[in-house]
């Protein structure tokens, strides 16, 4: 099936550093969401982006949607040890139902 | 708030068993969604449906069923479990109308085979 890459797998900060999750589809997508998960809970959606090239922030996340809409990132600043989870992008082909999730990025942050 | 139940936050159940999950949304969403979570492998899609009675084959759908009677419930179906099915199972809805296609998931079902 189609895929969705997401890099890097961890990623272990110390709090106030800054961090960037990276997504790359084989395809165009025409949208991508991105989830937190945190330990022990389930996926909450975060955010969607549609056009090609947005940019959107809520307070220290930003999130990108790739010119050709098959690449996505999600960076937050200044880390807090609240900004712990996994997460994941999910891109929705052109067609079809179905989200394909990337295998998400554990955030670890320590004080 | 759209809520998505789940019928257990755990399950222990033996190789051979039949096993029901059952998922409960009370958002009137079209479509819902039945993943397993496993370390290192992330959400991977087992089945979906669009409609009542309507159901889409995902990307591991061997050994499972589903069953969509009425469009707030969407069950799961492993009609003999083994144990290379222990896994976290995450149920999600989401209208997908308007543009509007995020996914809400329900607490998870943690199934143990033994």
């Amino acid at each position: 099936g189609q895929q969705v890459m997401q890099i890097p797998q961890y990623q272990h900060v110390q709090e106030g550093e800054d961090f960037t999750t990276y997504c790359n589809s084989s395809t165009t997508l025409s949208n991508i969401q991105w989830y937190k998960q945190r330990p022990g809970g389930h996926p909450v959606f975060l955010i969607q982006l549609v056009k090609s090239g947005e940019v959107k922030k809520q307070k220290r996340l930003t999130f990108q949607f790739g010119e050709a809409k098959k690449n996505s990132s999600l960076h937050i600043t200044a880390t807090q040890t609240t900004d712990v989870g996994t997460y994941f992008c999910a891109g929705l082909p052109g067609s079809g139902y179905a989200l394909n999730f990337g295998k998400g990025t554990s955030l670890l942050v320590t004080p | 708030d759209v809520k998505v139940t789940q019928s257990s936050r755990y399950l222990v159940k033996r190789t051979g068993e039949k096993v029901f999950l059952e998922c409960v949304q009370d958002m009137d969403h079209e479509n819902m969604f039945w993943y397993r979570q496993d370390p290192g492998l992330g959400l991977r899609l087992i089945y979906f449906s669009y409609d009542v009675k309507m159901k889409e084959k995902g990307d591991i759908p061997e050994g499972y069923s589903v069953s969509r009677e009425k469009k707030e419930r969407f069950s799961l179906i492993l009609e003999s479990a083994s144990t290379n099915q222990t896994s976290m199972y995450l149920c999600a809805s989401s209208p997908m109308v308007d543009n509007n296609y995020e996914q809400y998931f329900g607490p998870g079902t943690r199934l143990t085979v033994t």
